[in-house]
């Protein structure tokens, strides 16, 4: 079966540096996809990998290594709005997104 | 603002009833999804619409039934639902179904069946 497995919960300190890992076992490969979701509000885009190494966009960083099955999301400088769930998601060789059940992380002053 | 609308933002229905889903997207986009979000779980993708024909459904129940007018419109036709159909319904749309596109989510209709 396909499955991605991300932690349930993270907590972090205001300005710190936090790594939200994911790793996948999926039908195929056609990219993974980070998304945010504060609690009530609709998923937003965060991040798209396809290729091996590191994506920066800002404050948000996203890794793959496409042979070992793993991306992670790093969130530097945190600030109290970053308290959301992220969710991982992998296209699999069918084009269908398979999603992760969220990491919810919460930020402590 | 998304680009992404859907009405209602809650409901509840009892088991006999009948009710629809609506969701809009401005975003000129050519494909439309239905997700069902549980609490806890991933989420589960439903439908997939690419130009207004559906390319995928995954196993879904018959108690919902999805329409897609035209490519900016979908909606989700709720019938004899059962309690266990409660959850968050999201809608969104894509650029295309393939590729790095990324989906656009609208903010959700809260479904309570009691």
């Amino acid at each position: 079966g396909q499955n991605i497995d991300q932690p349930t919960e993270m907590t972090a300190t205001e300005g710190a540096i936090v790594q939200i890992n994911c790793t996948y076992q999926t039908s195929g490969f056609n990219g993974l996809f980070w998304y945010q979701q504060h609690a009530g509000e609709a998923p937003t885009f965060l991040s798209y990998n396809v290729l091996d190494g590191l994506e920066e966009k800002g404050r948000f960083s996203s890794f793959l290594s496409r042979s070992k099955g793993y991306s992670y999301l790093l969130l530097k400088e945190l600030q109290m709005k970053d308290s959301a769930s992220y969710l991982c998601a992998v296209r699999d060789s069918n084009y269908q997104l398979i999603w992760g059940a969220g990491t919810k992380l919460i930020i402590k002053p | 603002e998304t680009g992404v609308t859907q009405t209602p933002r809650h409901l509840v229905m009892g088991m006999t009833n009948k009710k629809s889903l609506k969701c809009e997207q401005h975003l000129g986009h050519n494909a439309m999804y239905w997700y069902k979000q549980s609490a806890k779980k991933p989420l589960e993708l439903m439908f997939v619409y690419s130009l207004e024909e559906r390319v995928e459904n995954n196993s879904v129940p018959s108690r919902f039934s999805p329409e897609c007018p035209n490519s900016s419109h979908l909606f989700l036709h709720l019938h004899t639902l059962q309690p266990e159909d409660s959850a968050l319904y999201l809608c969104a749309s894509s650029q295309r179904v393939a590729g790095g596109y990324e989906q656009y989510f609208g903010p959700g209709t809260r479904l309570t069946v009691t």
